[in-house]
């Protein structure tokens, strides 16, 4: 089936530790995405793809970082800068036609717990 | 700034009943609004979207308003059921067209 796999589902991390989140969809999309969400909070956007080997910050990107090597592959990484990296990350991927970006579909989701 | 806002964080109803879950918006511009709902513990799954040359759109059970002139969105739930519990999101394309901006949301509770 299509769709879009994050793992790990659950993640936990010692304070000054870098931690990767990988996301892998095979529905062809050129577009991806990295939320964040907090309790009671929307999903804040941390970085975005458009295209292999091109990426954007988006409103919360300090303290991580991106790569698109590959079209079905955007992995985040949770550096030791993020201040305060305890929350929900969700993945998502979308087609970018002409018009702009449509319907994101996500993952399940990674809970990351700093310690 | 782009922000996308909902008027109330929770709402109770009964099964049965229908359920309106409201969104105000603060880019005039914005061309694309979609809600998604999100169980406990998942990812967010789409429920209708709507561009801005529309007013309405009804899906299965689903429809959504949007009054451009107020720049309100609103998601109506028809005979409500314990399945559609869950946290509910408004979002908007941003101005580049690149990326969704997403509301804080509403905890939607439907009793039996």
């Amino acid at each position: 089936d299509g769709g879009i796999t994050q793992s790990p589902k659950y993640l936990f991390r010692k304070e000054g530790q870098n931690v990767t989140l990988s996301c892998e969809q095979n529905l062809n999309h050129d577009a991806m995405y990295w939320y964040r969400q907090d309790p009671g909070q929307g999903l804040r956007l941390i970085y975005y793809s458009q295209i292999v080997n091109d990426f954007q910050k988006g409103d919360i990107a300090e303290g991580y970082s991106v790569s698109r090597e590959k079209k079905e592959s955007f992995p985040l990484t949770v550096t030791s800068a993020q201040k305060n990296p305890t929350a929900f990350y969700l993945c998502a991927s979308s087609i970018h036609g002409p018009g702009g970006t449509g319907e994101l579909f996500f993952g399940e989701g990674s809970r990351l717990t700093v310690l | 700034g782009e922000s996308v806002g909902l008027h109330l964080p929770t709402l109770s109803v009964q099964e049965g009943d229908n359920s309106i879950i409201n969104c105000a918006y603060s880019n005039s511009a914005s061309d694309y609004f979609i809600w998604y709902k999100q169980e406990s513990g998942k990812g967010p799954q789409f429920i209708i979207d709507i561009r801005s040359n529309m007013d309405k759109r009804q899906g299965q059970r689903v429809t959504v308003l949007l009054n451009k002139t107020v720049k309100h969105l609103s998601l109506q739930i028809a005979a409500t059921q314990p399945g559609d519990s869950a946290v509910y999101f408004c979002a908007e394309r941003n101005q580049a067209g690149t990326a969704l901006i997403f509301g804080k949301g509403t905890t939607l509770s439907v009793s039996s």
